[in-house]
């Protein structure tokens, strides 16, 4: 597609379970970044991968996020025994370089935890 | 710690009238500054960017303006236009670290008819 393609677009969960959410990010773009918006505050990094390059996981908040890039493909960011501060929207962005000025964003997952 | 600050978090503005969104900040080394402009359910977009070395950019009704020091910058938009109403987000990029992007909280602008 020509855009960041994120699934789901919502998500419930219970506390305690997993969730998965998934980047399909534009073709050719190498760069792909996590972020988080949790209600009322300012978009969290999270997560940063470009290339072969070992990722930058340094806005993980806790070992219970993890995130997997094949390639300059697809990402999947899991949330394991998801608590209820975990609630927020997870954006992800992609772009050609590792630029900050060419990011284009995915709608989001807008994640519950009840 | 916030880095990037907006202060404000709404902003209602008549059409046609200028709307100024503030921004303040706290690291004199950011390299670049920029503004994401986000609708309901929908990612940011790109709007605008300024590098620190100058003090103003302007893009059609855009136009950012940089005082480094006062570690502030704002967005103008003259004239406003109902299609302007989102949420804007300022944000900038650390020393040698143009990939990363470290965001405000947003200012939420409603155009007034």
């Amino acid at each position: 597609g020509a855009g960041v393609s994120q699934s789901p677009s919502n998500k419930v969960t219970e506390k305690g379970k997993d969730v998965e959410l998934r980047c399909d990010p534009i073709s050719g773009h190498t760069a792909l970044y996590w972020y988080r918006q949790r209600l009322g505050q300012g978009l969290e990094f999270l997560i940063y991968f470009q290339g072969n390059s070992a990722p930058d996981k340094s806005g993980l908040p806790s070992d219970r996020f993890s995130a997997e890039r094949t390639g300059e493909s697809v990402s999947t960011l899991t949330i394991q025994r998801t608590q209820q501060e975990d609630s927020a929207v997870y954006l992800c962005a992609s772009s050609l370089v590792g630029g900050s000025l060419g990011y284009t964003f995915g709608s989001g997952t807008r994640l519950t935890v009840v | 710690d916030q880095q990037v600050k907006q202060n404000s978090p709404s902003l209602s503005v008549q059409e046609g009238r200028i709307s100024i969104l503030n921004c303040d900040y706290t690291n004199s080394m950011f390299d670049y500054f920029l503004w994401y402009k986000k609708y309901p359910a929908e990612g940011p977009t790109f709007l605008i960017s300024i590098s620190s070395i100058k003090d103003k950019n302007e893009d059609g009704r855009f136009t950012v303006f940089l005082n480094k020091s006062a570690k502030h910058l704002s967005l103008h938009i003259v004239p406003s236009q109902p299609g302007d109403s989102a949420v804007y987000f300022c944000a900038a990029t650390p020393p040698g670290r143009d990939d990363k992007i470290i965001f405000g909280k947003g200012t939420r602008l409603h155009i007034l008819p």
